[in-house]
């Protein structure tokens, strides 16, 4: 089993529409948690940096941690034809290596 | 404008030849790291240097992979000799490492390719 477990999608949806992006993880010493967009043939994009549990809100984009229950979402209210692109959650210790998730495949439909 | 800056972009050898590549981290962040990418495993963590010292590299195979940080303003992984298997992306990340975070930021990457 990965340390960290991410749905490949892909996931398909309309212009407009909300979309909730999830990862569940095994390590309960994880305490930060990322979200990484990725467009095709570019570097992983930091979008989104929380510590510990709760929610964190970017614009459009907002980020929710549950510890307890070991899972983290990225919301995108409003989507847009240019949020197309993979999604990669990644969490860390603290000062250790990152580990990252299979990243979901997105594309909004105009 | 600070950004990693990686190369070559594109690299095709033969199987057997020795490749390199190169890692401009951004200045003032202390930690680098080398992640391989491929549809199958996605993103995996070769290693990472924090001030120039390596923390981790049990991610990459010691036979033919060497990863070096000559000075703070250059990382080097280095596949020797290379195989059509090591055919991926691989990516440079750093991060400024303050107050135990380890947030990182991405170069664009060198598409590997071993025929």
């Amino acid at each position: 089993q990965k340390e960290v477990e991410q749905d490949p999608g892909p996931l398909s949806v309309p212009e407009g529409a909300i979309v909730s992006l999830n990862c569940t993880y095994s390590n309960s010493a994880f305490q930060y948690f990322m979200w990484y967009r990725q467009y095709s043939r570019k570097g992983p994009e930091l979008l989104m940096y929380t510590y510990s549990s709760g929610n964190k809100e970017d614009g459009r984009f907002t980020a929710q941690v549950d510890k307890s229950s070991k899972y983290i979402s990225l919301f995108i209210r409003d989507s847009q034809p240019s949020d197309s692109a993979t999604y990669l959650c990644a969490m860390s210790q603290g000062a250790q290596k990152l580990v990252f998730g299979q990243g979901t495949r997105l594309t909004i439909n105009p | 404008d600070a950004r990693v800056t990686q190369t070559p972009r594109h690299k095709v050898t033969e199987m057997g030849q020795e490749v390199t590549m190169r890692c401009q981290p951004i200045l003032g962040h202390n930690t680098v790291f080398w992640y391989r990418q491929t549809m199958m495993q996605g993103l995996e963590l070769l290693a990472y240097f924090r001030n120039r010292a390596p923390l981790d590299d049990s991610g990459m195979p010691k036979d033919r992979f060497s990863a070096e940080m000559p000075d703070a303003t250059l990382a080097t992984l280095k596949i020797q000799p290379s195989e059509p298997r090591d055919s991926a992306v691989y990516f440079c990340a750093s991060g400024p490492g303050q107050g135990g975070t380890t947030e990182a930021f991405f170069g664009q990457g060198t598409r590997l390719t071993v025929v």
